[in-house]
């Protein structure tokens, strides 16, 4: 069965700083999707990672995939007030399982 | 297109009745799940769809939650009877998973709260 574990769960940072939330999962995958949600809101699709050093990006979140480490990162660069939101991935593996989500606090 | 269509978007219902939400997918989607999303569980994919045909229902919690569907436009998540512990935002999603870039849209959910 395929497990999916994020860290950090909780992340407060300061506006313009740089961080990273990690992604592992623990069976073979064929694909990585990373989503946004906002709170009250539906789920939006940021990115889909199909292959092993796949990288994209998009303003000022880059996400990348490890297939061998299992593992994805999604990086924030330079944050600003309006990336504050809960972050998911979810590989999948016959079905999407998401992780526990990172909750994403930007301070002024 | 409009996307995925949930109804209701709020349901408020008693112990022991029964409770219907309903999704319509993207028009050419051949897959459609049901996730339930709790604070204390995330998401939860309860069961998904391919051509129609449930794939997967081992996340359906007990004997009370039942889903079909009927046609590729329309599907059903049944809760009879309810209690309060399946008080939760569903979400139903849809999408065309052969293609290899095309992601999983969702639907705006249904917040359940049963008293």
């Amino acid at each position: 069965e395929l497990k999916v574990e994020q860290n950090p769960l909780f992340l407060s940072m300061q506006e313009g700083k740089n961080y990273t939330i990690y992604c592992n999962y623990s069976t073979t995958s064929d694909r990585l999707y990373w989503y946004r949600q906002d709170p009250g809101k539906s789920l939006e699709s940021l990115f889909v990672l199909l292959s092993n050093g796949a990288v994209k990006q998009e303003g000022r979140l880059m996400a990348s995939l490890d297939t061998k480490a299992r593992l994805s990162t999604l990086h924030i660069t330079a944050a600003v007030h309006d990336l504050s939101a809960t972050y998911f991935c979810a590989p999948r593996a016959q079905k999407l399982v998401f992780g526990q989500g990172t909750r994403l606090t930007i301070n002024p | 297109d409009a996307g995925v269509i949930q109804s209701p978007r709020h349901e408020v219902t008693e112990m022991g009745q029964e409770v219907t939400l309903r999704c319509k997918p993207i028009s050419g989607h051949d897959y459609l799940f049901w996730y339930r999303q709790t604070m204390m569980r995330g998401l939860e994919l309860l069961i998904y769809f391919n051509n129609n045909v449930p794939i997967d229902d081992s996340g359906m919690p007990e004997d009370r939650f039942s889903a079909k569907m009927p046609n590729a436009s329309f599907s059903t998540l049944k809760i009879q009877p309810s209690e309060p512990r399946d008080s939760a935002v569903y979400f139903c999603a849809s999408s065309s998973l052969t293609k290899a870039t095309e992601k999983l849209f969702f639907g705006s959910g249904t917040q359940l709260s049963v008293l």
